[in-house]
């Protein structure tokens, strides 16, 4: 069956170092990607998408580039800010299963000041 | 615009009881996906409805149902609780069927003793 499988945490980083969270996915057919991120104490937010291969999905300093190759949706970011603490989940849906999101266990990242 | 609101926050039920959960969705949206987030996993899909019709469903078992109402507004009852079921449920309303972006509420902490 489909499935997301990211990096496991926690990612501890120093703030204004470079951010890589692995993300890779396994489905058949054409999948939308996603990257949402959960703040402490709040819900799941929406932080960029990409919905066919090659394309970048981009917002608040965060890119994620959709790799059919590879069959992955890397999150980075360049410079990262203690704000930036949180889980992040990569996720995949598809049209014919019903819009379900499918997601990854999550990868908890810790910016130390 | 109101976003979406779940209630209760959080709430301590023992095993063989019954709950429900409920979940406003936001203004204009007419469908609401249940997610289970057991600590430290990534969401499950419980179910989707669609204009008041289950549209969709996840690999829970029947005691796991729902309804929407005519707000769109919609609840998710368990029966028989077991101590598995302790999690964070999620609720996501969406407009068309889940093929838009899924805007999610803050949760309700289920904890089954």
């Amino acid at each position: 069956g489909d499935s997301v499988t990211q990096m496991e945490g926690p990612v501890t980083l120093s703030e204004e170092a470079f951010l890589t969270i692995n993300c890779t996915y396994t489905a058949t057919g054409y999948p939308s990607l996603f990257w949402y991120v959960q703040y402490p104490g709040e819900g799941l937010q929406l932080l960029l998408k990409a919905t066919k291969a090659d394309d970048k999905g981009s917002n608040k300093g965060f890119e994620a580039t959709y790799r059919k190759e590879t069959t992955s949706f890397h999150l980075e970011k360049g410079s990262v800010q203690v704000s930036d603490s949180a889980v992040y989940f990569c996720a995949l849906i598809k049209w014919d299963s019903n819009y379900q999101l499918i997601w990854g266990a999550g990868t908890k990242l810790i910016i130390k000041p | 615009e109101t976003g979406v609101t779940q209630s209760p926050t959080h709430l301590i039920k023992t095993r063989g009881q019954q709950v429900t959960l409920r979940c406003s969705s936001q203004s204009g949206h007419n469908t609401v996906s249940w997610y289970q987030q057991a600590l430290g996993q990534g969401p499950q899909f419980i179910f989707q409805y669609y204009r008041e019709e289950e549209n969709g469903r996840g690999n829970f078992p029947p005691r796991f149902s729902g309804l929407q109402f005519p707000n769109y507004s919609s609840e998710l009852n368990v029966n028989a609780l077991e101590l598995d079921d302790s999690a964070l449920y999620l609720c996501a309303s969406s407009f068309g069927g889940g093929a838009g972006e899924q805007y999610f509420g803050p949760g309700t902490r289920l904890t089954v003793t």
